[in-house]
């Protein structure tokens, strides 16, 4: 079962405009949630993380929003530039390890000009 | 500081066929992981390693071995390739388990 759910699989927003991506999860045991970005022909590189002590992190337009009791959590890109046109997946796993992550389906964000 | 080298890039087996694909890091990684990404999947955990000589089955370890000789190459082993192994493979690693993974730029795989 896909543990972790990411809604939507595509996106486009208008440059200057704020791309929202979604994700759910079950297992209340995961306890670090991070981001990766991916252009294609290329591995995945982490974005942002958060852990659930925290409601929300910042790093510069990117934004992670943490809703314990809702087990979810979204990232929030604001001023979406072209540049920012890749395959974005959230992830989870237990006890801070990062060596276990469980993926997201993916979401393509396209940034038209 | 090349990072996280996998090869080869492409590769094209025959169902039945074995091969290996290579991986190393020059970061002094203890923990270095195989994940294949899939089209609507995600990328799904196969096998990892916590250090020399020690691996662990991720989420989908049937078809594959991995061995941890050295600190430095992870190495991830098809037996007997299958159609249902064709997807993209990246490597992975991180200094310690609760850092950030590097990852690889990936290995495009095809069994017909």
């Amino acid at each position: 079962q896909q543990q972790v759910k990411q809604s939507p699989q595509s996106l486009i927003v208008q440059k200057g405009g704020i791309s929202i991506i979604n994700c759910a999860y079950e297992n209340t045991a995961f306890d670090y949630f991070p981001w990766y970005q991916q252009f294609p022909g290329k591995g995945p590189a982490l974005l942002i993380a958060i852990r659930p002590d925290v409601s929300e992190k910042k790093e510069g337009r990117f934004t992670i929003s943490f809703n314990k009791s809702a087990k979810q959590f979204s990232l929030h890109i604001m001023d979406s530039q072209p540049g920012d046109s890749a395959t974005y997946f959230c992830a989870a796993s237990m006890l801070g390890g990062a060596q276990k992550l469980v993926f997201g389906q993916g979401t393509r964000l396209t940034i038209n000009p | 500081n090349a990072g996280v080298t996998q090869t080869p890039k492409f590769q094209v087996l025959k169902t039945g066929q074995s091969m290996t694909l290579q991986c190393a890091q020059d970061m002094n990684h203890e923990y270095m992981s195989w994940y294949r990404q899939d089209p609507g999947m995600g990328l799904r955990l196969i096998h990892y390693s916590v250090g020399a000589g020690i691996t662990d089955q991720g989420e989908v370890p049937n078809g594959y071995n991995v061995s941890r000789s050295t600190t430095e190459d992870f190495p991830l082993r098809l037996l007997s390739a299958a159609p249902s192994q064709t997807s993209v493979y990246f490597c992975a690693s991180s200094y310690r388990w609760d850092e950030k993974l590097f990852f690889g730029s990936g290995t495009q795989l095809s069994v017909l």
